[in-house]
């Protein structure tokens, strides 16, 4: 069975710094990984994902890769008090592709005004 | 455009009761995906639809629980015998390939059992 790990927080971060989330997976094999945001009392909101060691760059959001290492993170540059929210890591959940997601339990950001 | 959407938005059951759920996907999306959010957790998956197929029920916790999509676009969960574990949010998700992780989320039904 897939794993994720997720660290659940709360992170606390003053506006206008820069929030690192941070997640693990148990499989080597995995080769394509997703952030959600869900705010509270809604539902998950795709925001970013990665198929490449490295960086990959969106507006504020940053997602780094390191398969060699088995994390992903996520960087949020400029931290908003309207970013505040739980953050899903996720990875597909089989080889076959049929889109089933592995969700770790989301670290909760908290950005202080 | 319109989104996914679930009905009911909230519903309470007392145990031994049935519930049915409803998604109404995006348009046009093939894949259907209904996930189990617990409080505090990330969403666990369910069970997967491409058009009318169910293609995977692996995450359905017993076999009190049945999910169909005649049609290939609504798609019904329904919990038999509801029970108190049975708490939890029931978020059905679509996406418009049949291989495509880019999933779009319904805002759930929150299931509370007595």
């Amino acid at each position: 069975q897939k794993e994720v790990e997720q660290n659940s927080g709360p992170l606390s971060v003053p506006e206008g710094a820069i929030a690192s989330l941070n997640c693990t997976y148990s499989d080597r094999g995995s080769q394509s990984f997703f952030w959600y945001r869900q705010y509270s009392g809604k539902s998950p909101e795709l925001i970013m994902f990665i198929y490449s060691n490295g960086d990959k760059e969106d507006g504020r959001f940053t997602a780094q890769l390191n398969k060699a290492s088995q994390y992903v993170s996520l960087l949020i540059r400029d931290s908003q008090p309207s970013d505040s929210a739980t953050y899903l890591c996720a990875v597909p959940g089989d080889g076959s592709n049929t889109g089933k997601l592995i969700f770790g339990q989301g670290t909760t950001l908290q950005v202080k005004p | 455009g319109a989104g996914v959407s679930q009905s009911p938005r909230y519903k309470v059951a007392k145990r031994g009761q049935d519930v049915a759920l409803r998604c109404d996907p995006i348009s046009g999306h093939v894949s259907l995906f209904w996930y189990q959010q617990a409080l505090g957790q990330g969403p666990e998956f369910l069970t997967y639809f491409q058009n009318e197929a169910q293609l995977d029920k692996s995450g359905l916790p017993s076999d009190r629980f049945f999910a169909e999509r005649p049609e290939g676009s609504v798609s019904t969960l329904k919990i038999q015998r509801t029970q108190q574990e049975d708490s939890a949010v029931y978020l059905c998700a679509s996406s418009s390939g049949t291989s495509t992780h880019e999933q779009y989320f319904g805002p759930g039904t929150r299931l509370t059992v007595t």
